[in-house]
């Protein structure tokens, strides 16, 4: 099926690891965003790209990094993984029309960092 | 500042009747204007939008939301909810200042009791 897919779903990583977090889309679109879910704050931006070899940073980017190598990937690492980034990221992509179109999610990433 | 405000964290609706969930927002013109529901472990999938034109719209699943712009609000209604309605809703409003992403509210918890 078409849409938005995020790899992993769960991880829990010790604090000071790095990980890379994969957003794949297969609907050409040029927008990718990146959020993190927190209880009680709804989704606050990370990162977004508006197209391929572009990313910019969002409301809450410090300890994060993103790429944009191909038009269907976004990836969001984390160097060095502090408890305050536990949280569930989604991914999300809009197509060139960008908040015209509607934007599609992905399931989400829980990731708890201990 | 862009702000969006959902004023009540957590509602319970018995099964059959109506619904409104509250949504303000702040923003220096017209935004645009959003409802997303996320069922449990799920990710956010769109109800209904607005960007102009009859400030009435209707969306998926027998929603609907009416734009207000002297009042600033964007509620959403139901006229007979129904178990599975039972979710998480999030307001949204867009374009942020970067012009491109999306600014969530905090999201309203939607119990159904039968």
């Amino acid at each position: 099926n078409a849409g938005v897919t995020q790899t992993p779903k769960f991880r829990v990583l010790k604090t000071g690891q790095s990980m890379t977090l994969l957003c794949a889309q297969d609907m050409n679109h040029e927008y990718m965003y990146w959020y993190r879910q927190d209880p009680g704050m709804g989704l606050r931006l990370i990162h977004y790209s508006v197209g391929e070899g572009t990313t910019a940073k969002g409301e809450v980017p410090d300890g994060y990094n993103v790429s944009r190598l191909k038009k269907q990937n976004f990836l969001l690492g984390l160097e060095s993984a502090a408890p305050s980034q536990t949280s569930v990221y989604f991914c999300a992509s809009t197509g060139a029309g960008g908040l015209s179109g509607v934007a599609f999610f992905g399931q989400g990433t829980r990731l708890t960092v201990v | 500042a862009q702000s969006v405000t959902q004023p009540d964290i957590h509602i319970t609706v018995s099964e059959g009747a109506s619904l409104e969930l509250r949504c303000n927002y702040s923003y220096g013109a017209t935004p645009y204007l959003f409802w997303y529901v996320q069922s449990p472990g799920q990710g956010l999938q769109l109800l209904l939008k607005y960007f102009s034109g009859d400030t009435l719209v209707q969306g998926i699943k027998g929603f609907e939301a009416e734009f207000k712009r002297s009042q600033s609000s964007f509620n959403l209604r139901k006229p007979s909810v129904h178990w599975s309605d039972a979710a998480e809703y999030f307001c949204a409003v867009g374009p942020d200042q970067a012009g491109t992403a999306l600014i969530f509210g905090k999201g309203t918890t939607l119990s159904v009791s039968s």
